[in-house]
């Protein structure tokens, strides 16, 4: 199993540009997560999905929108990038709320 | 008061001391209780998994829940210089809740 994977790994965005960063997961999870994670402030949720066809928003939602189509892909979409988007940005996946697995993360600086 | 408190260190010991990593909390409803480990520009990986109050012990890792004090530690013995990385631990009440995590500890080993 490769477990979470992200791509890409890096990424260097002009303010303005929108990109989508790609989530997979092969363990079968229902719920899938976006988190970011900047310096000294820890993990914050973005969107999250329960299953298929299902989304909600975390507690920073703005300035990303997510769709879930399939059980293993967990797309995040950045629309008019901007500075405060600058950022590691996580997807997890869990079978239950708790347990969750991380992919290795996605590098984002938007200048 | 935050939901979910941790002390963000720099932690710096020498190989194989005994390391203490501790978390106190304010929701009284959360009964599943995490450690991740992170190194560093990885993703969290999953370290520790307990529900309720109580010791849970794998290899060198020992995780206590104290749900009276609201108050969650984490272990190491024996510390080797693989174990330097941010330690985060996350918490929920379980059913629909979300994981709430703690800022993080970063913890450095010294050959």
């Amino acid at each position: 199993n490769a477990g979470v994977t992200q791509t890409p790994k890096f990424r260097i965005l002009k303010i303005g540009q929108s990109m989508t960063l790609q989530c997979a997961q092969d363990m079968n999870h229902n719920y899938m997560y976006w988190y970011r994670q900047d310096p000294g402030m820890g993990l914050k949720l973005i969107y999250y999905s329960v299953g298929a066809g299902i989304t909600d928003k975390g507690e920073v939602p703005n300035g990303y929108n997510v769709s879930r189509s399939t059980t293993e892909d967990f797309p995040l979409r950045l629309e008019l990038a901007a500075p405060s988007q600058t950022s590691v940005y996580f997807c997890a996946s869990s079978s239950q709320r708790d347990q969750q697995y991380f992919g290795p993360g996605t590098r984002l600086t938007v200048t | 008061q935050k939901e979910v408190e941790q002390d963000p260190g720099p932690l710096s010991v020498p190989e194989g001391a005994i390391v203490s990593l501790n978390c106190t909390y304010s929701n009284s409803a959360f009964q599943y209780f995490m450690w991740y480990r992170q190194y560093s520009r990885k993703g969290p990986e999953l370290l520790m998994y307990t529900y309720s109050s109580g010791n849970k012990e794998d290899g060198r890792f020992t995780a206590q829940v104290d749900k009276s004090s609201k108050y969650i530690s984490l272990f190491i013995r024996d510390s080797q210089p693989s174990d330097s990385a941010t330690y985060l631990c996350a918490m929920s009440a379980g059913g629909s809740e979300k994981l709430v995590f703690g800022k993080g500890t970063k913890l450095t080993v010294n050959p």
